[in-house]
């Protein structure tokens, strides 16, 4: 079965950083493309950040370009997302999610979500 | 980025009902469209792929039809477990979603 679990999540100041994980099982992780999906509370969902099989390949939301990082360690089966500079707007749930092989966002996978609270 | 347009945002509806929830895209994605159901609480769960494709294991009473610009999904007969909010999201380029379409119960 596959599954997704999110961690990392947690009350942050403006301009501090955090680093969520998403540790996988259940399948072949070095051969799938990953994406970070946030939504904010009572809002819809927007796509963060993905990254390609080996890590060679990463793409951003243009609201995050520059402070957030996706990497990927596939010997520990995890996923992660370096988030620094963040902001009040940053608040959200952030879902790690999986594709088919290929790299498509489709995502027939989700984790549980993790929640990030910017505040003073 | 492409722009996802869904219509109506929310909607009132009865066990029983057939409901329809459309999704525009901002230029042509081919059938590059998803449709999820997201729950309170929950993460998202894909309903339907490439704008007509039934995921495994999601029932038949959804459909999605559509191309280009113009997506639609239906749900024949409402169910207690159908009221939900749904996402269209198109995956032909960076990925964006649409606004959603709360479904509640009349």
């Amino acid at each position: 079965e596959v599954q997704l679990v999110e961690s990392g999540g947690g009350l942050v100041q403006p301009g501090g950083s955090l680093r969520l994980s998403c540790t996988a099982s259940g399948f072949t992780f070095s051969s799938y493309w990953m994406d970070w999906v946030r939504q904010a509370p009572g809002k819809g969902l927007v796509w963060v950040s993905r990254i390609n099989t080996d890590g060679s390949i990463t793409e951003y939301a243009d609201s995050v370009k520059g402070r957030f990082t996706i990497s990927r360690d596939n010997a520990k089966n995890t996923l992660y997302l370096q988030m620094n500079s963040l902001r009040a707007e940053d608040t959200a749930v952030f879902y790690c999610a999986r594709g088919p092989q290929g790299g498509s966002s489709t995502w027939g996978y989700w984790g549980q979500g993790t929640l990030v609270t910017v505040s003073s | 980025d492409i722009q996802m347009t869904q219509s109506p945002s929310s909607l009132s509806a009865s066990v029983g009902d057939r409901v329809t929830i459309t999704c525009r895209a901002s230029q042509s994605i081919s059938i590059y469209l998803n449709w999820y159901q997201q729950k309170p609480g929950k993460a998202p769960n894909l309903l339907i792929y490439a704008a007509s494709t039934l995921q495994s294991g999601v029932p038949s009473r959804f459909s999605g039809s559509g191309s280009g610009t113009d997506f639609t999904l239906t749900i024949s007969s409402m169910q207690p477990e159908d009221f939900a909010t749904y996402y269209c999201q198109q995956s032909y380029t960076t990925p964006t979603f649409g606004q959603g379409a709360k479904v509640e119960i009349k």
